[in-house]
C-alpha cells in the first residue's frame, strides 16, 4: 500500500545537539511538507518542496534544515539552533495541492531532555 | 493568511449536530477540511474548489462561500467517532506557492 513513512515515533535530544527526522513516501507524489504541530497552535509550516533539489522556507524554518535528493525523501533536521524544539512534527505529501489534498504521515514527537 | 476557525471547542450529544466555520482576510482558491484524532496525523475529508461548492462525505458536508471567503463544516448526527480536531486549510487564489494555510482548528467532543 502506498503512504508516508516517518520515523522515529519519538525522539529525545539533548541541549546542542542536531537530529534528523526522516520522511518517505512511495505515493509518487512531488510536492512535500515539514509542518510542526504544537497544542492550540494548529499546523505551521516549516519547509516544502515542489520537485526534487528545489525547496522553500515555511513560516518557521529558522533552526531547522532540509534536503531533496530523491523525489521519494524529503528528511528534516533540527539544528542546535532551534530554541524549542519539543513538538509533534506532520511530513505530508500532495499531487496537486490545488486539486487534491495532503497525505500526512504518522508523526514523530520530539522532546529534548 | 493564516485562517480564523471557530469556535475553538464543541461538546455533543450523540444524534447532535455542529457546524464550524473557517474565514479568510484573502481570496481563496480552495479550502480543504481534515480530522486529526489525539495522536495521530490528520486525515483528508474534502477539498472545495468553487464558490458555492457543497460536498458531503456520510453525514459530514462542506460549503464555501467564495465571495465572503469562508466555509462551513457541518456534523449531522454526530457520532462518537466524530470526536477530533477539525483543521481547514486554505490554499490563497493566485499564489504560486502551493502550499496551505492552516486555522488553530476546532476541537469536537462527542458524548454517549
Amino acid at each position: 500500500d502506498g503512504g508516508i513513512t516517518q520515523s522515529p515515533k519519538y525522539l529525545f535530544r539533548k541541549e546542542g545537539q542536531n537530529v534528523t527526522l526522516s520522511c518517505e513516501q512511495n505515493l509518487n507524489h512531488d510536492a512535500m511538507y515539514w509542518y510542526r504541530q504544537d497544542p492550540g497552535q494548529g499546523l505551521r509550516l516549516i519547509y516544502y518542496s515542489q520537485i526534487v533539489n528545489d525547496f522553500q522556507k515555511g513560516d518557521i524554518a529558522e533552526g531547522y534544515s532540509v534536503s531533496r535528493e530523491k523525489k521519494e525523501s524529503f528528511p528534516l533536521t533540527v539544528t542546535s539552533a532551534q530554541k524549542n524544539p519539543t513538538a509533534f512534527y506532520l511530513c505530508a505529501s500532495s499531487i496537486d495541492i490545488g486539486w487534491y489534498g495532503y497525505t500526512f504521515g504518522s508523526g514523530t514527537r520530539l522532546t529534548v531532555v | 493568511q493564516q485562517p480564523v476557525q471557530s469556535p475553538q471547542a464543541v461538546i455533543l450529544r450523540e444524534g447532535e449536530d455542529a457546524v464550524i466555520n473557517c474565514s479568510s482576510s484573502k481570496a481563496l482558491y480552495s479550502v480543504h477540511w481534515y480530522r486529526q484524532k489525539h495522536g495521530e496525523a490528520p486525515v483528508f475529508l474534502m477539498i472545495l474548489l468553487k464558490g458555492g461548492e457543497q460536498k458531503g462525505h456520510e453525514k459530514i458536508s462542506a460549503s464555501f462561500n467564495e465571495k465572503k471567503q469562508q466555509s462551513s463544516l457541518y456534523l449531522t448526527a454526530s457520532q462518537l467517532s466524530y470526536s477530533g480536531t477539525y483543521f481547514c486549510g486554505t490554499l490563497d487564489r493566485g499564489s504560486t506557492l502551493g502550499r496551505l494555510y492552516f486555522g488553530r482548528g476546532t476541537q469536537l467532543t462527542v458524548w454517549p
